[in-house]
């Protein structure tokens, strides 16, 4: 079946540090990927997508591109702030079902 | 109101008794979702309406559980004769039939002692 492997956290970094999280796939089709963020006592809020190979989606400095021949969608931001700190969930969609993977917590320090 | 909606937020229960659930997804969209999310993992799809008709079930729920969309708005899910391994958080999504963006909830956070 379709799965989604993120990177392990927590994950801990000084403000306006770098920031990769990594999420591969597995999907039978051509799935949509997408991330979602998740703040301390908040629901799943979408963060960015991509509907096809190559495209980048990108929102509130945050960029990830679709790579098919990886089958990867990593997350990456250039400069992270202490406001950045939440739970980051990869996730593929096929017709009409996500699968997600199991979060990553970022903790941003200033 | 432009989200979804979920309710209870919290529902405390003792094992064995039914609890049911339910969701109001945003106005317009005719496709409704329903994850169940535990501690340290990522959501796991439970089922999926389009309008009133309920498209797929996942394994995960079992004879106990039933999800209704009466009249292709608002969903209820219901769970007969709980066990504490049906604590979790139950998350509600509804997007646009042709669109695979789906917009989430607050949740439910079910717990049964």
């Amino acid at each position: 079946g379709d799965s989604v492997t993120q990177m392990e956290g927590p994950v801990t970094l000084s403000e306006e540090a770098f920031l990769t999280i990594n999420c591969t796939y597995t999907a039978t089709g051509y799935p949509s990927l997408f991330w979602y963020v998740q703040y301390p006592g908040e629901g799943l809020q979408l963060l960015l997508k991509a509907t096809k190979a190559d495209d980048k989606g990108s929102n509130k400095g945050f960029e990830a591109t679709y790579r098919k021949e990886t089958t990867s969608f990593h997350l990456e931001k250039g400069s992270v702030q202490v406001s950045d700190s939440a739970v980051y969930f990869c996730a593929l969609s096929l017709a009409g079902k996500s699968t997600f993977g199991d979060g990553t917590t970022l903790t941003v320090k200033p | 109101d432009t989200g979804v909606s979920q309710d209870p937020r919290h529902k405390i229960t003792k094992r064995g008794q039914n609890v049911t659930f339910r969701c109001d997804p945003i106005s317009e969209h005719n496709r409704l979702y329903w994850y169940r999310q535990t501690l340290g993992q990522g959501p796991e799809f439970l089922t999926y309406f389009q309008n009133e008709a309920q498209l797929e079930k996942s394994r995960l729920l079992s004879d106990r559980f039933s999800a209704e969309r009466p009249k292709g708005s608002f969903s209820t899910l219901e769970i007969q004769r709980t066990e504490q391994g049906d604590s979790a958080m139950y998350l509600c999504a509804s997007s646009l039939e042709l669109a695979e963006t789906q917009y989430f909830g607050p949740g439910t956070r079910l717990l049964v002692l």
